[in-house]
């Protein structure tokens, strides 16, 4: 079946620099999304990115669709201490619906 | 963003009783949702695809009498975890289809004792 890829699988920080993770697949998708999941919650939608090439910011967040409808990424500036959680990327098409592995991100003071 | 509202948030029960957990889109109708559990510190594992009026698709090694599926209307679908063991302690949640997105439910913690 379909698969993502995302990466790195988890990562450290220091608190104020920037973040970047990618999400990759085999297959083409049409929307992708991306979530983030803070312990013991469900994951909460970032940004949703409807257009190849596409880039979209939802404060000090930045998502890109890529070109080839196959990746995407997420970048994070000048990282705080509540950004600590997993994200998700996931692909769309339709009704179907496929989630990354997640990458989580740590944030030392 | 639409809301789903998963309820209930924490449950706690007896080894060989059943549970019902409840997902629902409350400003929006959701032909399609999903069930996910998750184990401590890795990624959501799909369980099964929910969809209205249907029976529901499990993914492979997931026990469709184990873990029953109501998807009666569109915007309600229940996942019931029949004869519960301590292995199905774990973290489920669901998802419900927008036009464009998924929104998630806040998760229920099942302890099984």
């Amino acid at each position: 079946g379909q698969q993502l890829n995302q990466s790195p699988q988890s990562m450290f920080i220091q608190e104020g620099e920037d973040v970047s993770m990618n999400c990759t697949s085999s297959s083409i998708f049409n929307t992708w999304l991306w979530y983030k999941q803070d312990p013991g919650e469900g994951p909460v939608l970032l940004i949703a990115l409807y257009k190849a090439g596409e880039l979209t910011s939802n404060g000090r967040l930045t998502a890109q669709f890529g070109i080839t409808r196959k990746d995407s990424f997420l970048n994070i500036s000048a990282s705080i201490p509540s950004d600590v959680g997993i994200y998700f990327c996931a692909g769309q098409n339709g009704q179907n619906f496929v989630f990354g592995p997640g990458t989580r991100l740590s944030v030392l003071p | 963003g639409a809301v789903v509202s998963q309820h209930p948030s924490r449950v706690i029960c007896k080894s060989g009783t059943s549970v019902k957990i409840e997902c629902r889109s409350l400003d929006f109708q959701a032909t399609t949702m999903f069930w996910y559990r998750q184990f401590p510190k890795q990624s959501l594992m799909l369980m099964a695809t929910s969809n209205e009026g249907s029976k529901a698709t499990y993914e492979q090694g997931v026990e469709k009498d184990k873990f029953l599926i109501n998807h009666a209307s569109l915007t309600l679908s229940t996942l019931t975890v029949t004869s519960a063991h301590p292995e199905d302690s774990s973290f489920y949640i669901c998802s419900a289809m927008g036009n464009l997105e998924a929104f998630f439910g806040q998760g229920t913690r099942l302890t099984v004792v």
